[in-house]
């Protein structure tokens, strides 16, 4: 069965640290990972990987991924108050017509 | 539309009531998902369509929940005879690539909250 698991599932993190963000997943056949952030509404996506050892960037946050350990990490530096959020990771299931997700992590940033 | 649009945006039904959700995807989108997400958890995969054709409907929870997007943009999600347990976010997402290829980005709508009193 395809799993996605993300840890840790809460994090709470004074402005300006930096946070990771695991996910490891279970799928046959593997596409895709994805992130998103979701505030109070819809998802936003945030990364697409496919490919180990590639990192994406996107000012302060960075994302890669690793096929042989299947997992992913998320970094976020220099937080600010703006970040706190649900991170979800996702993968592409086996068939291609569904993104698994993971339960998410919560994250804080106080000021 | 330049985003997913869904409404209701929020949706109260008595135990037992039927009700329906509707999603409006992006203007040429060939894919169409349902999710459920309950509180503190990640969306759940319900149904997925390829235009009009429906290729998923794994994740339906049970037959009261039926699922259709008969031109292949408009969908509609209807649950019948709702519980409390259906109480969560519906959320509909669209993207512009098709199963089996390579995974394109889901992009979100804002959801459907339903309660069921």
């Amino acid at each position: 069965e395809d799993k996605v698991v993300q840890s840790p599932l809460s994090l709470v993190v004074h402005e300006g640290d930096t946070v990771t963000l695991n996910c490891s997943y279970e799928v046959t056949n593997f596409r895709s990972l994805l992130w998103y952030k979701q505030e109070k509404k819809a998802p936003t996506f945030l990364f697409m990987l496919t490919s180990s050892g590639i990192e994406k960037k996107s000012g302060r946050l960075s994302s890669i991924l690793d096929k042989k350990e299947l997992s992913s990490i998320l970094n976020i530096t220099a937080t600010q108050t703006g970040d706190s959020a649900i991170y979800l990771c996702a993968v592409a299931n086996q068939a291609g017509t569904a993104l698994i997700f993971g339960k998410g992590t919560t994250l804080s940033v106080s000021s | 539309g330049a985003g997913v649009s869904q409404s209701p945006r929020y949706k109260v039904a008595k135990r037992g009531q039927d009700v329906a959700l509707r999603c409006d995807p992006i203007s040429g989108h060939v894919s169409l998902f349902w999710y459920q997400q309950a509180l503190g958890q990640g969306p759940e995969f319900l149904t997925y369509f390829q235009n009009e054709a429906q290729l998923d409907k794994s994740g339906l929870p049970s037959d009261r929940f039926f699922a259709e997007r008969p031109e292949g943009s408009v969908s509609t999600l209807k649950i019948q005879r709702t519980q409390q347990e259906d109480s969560a976010v519906y959320l509909c997402a669209s993207s512009s690539s098709s199963a089996g290829t390579f995974f394109s980005p889901l992009h979100f709508g804002n959801g459907t909250r339903l309660t069921v009193t």
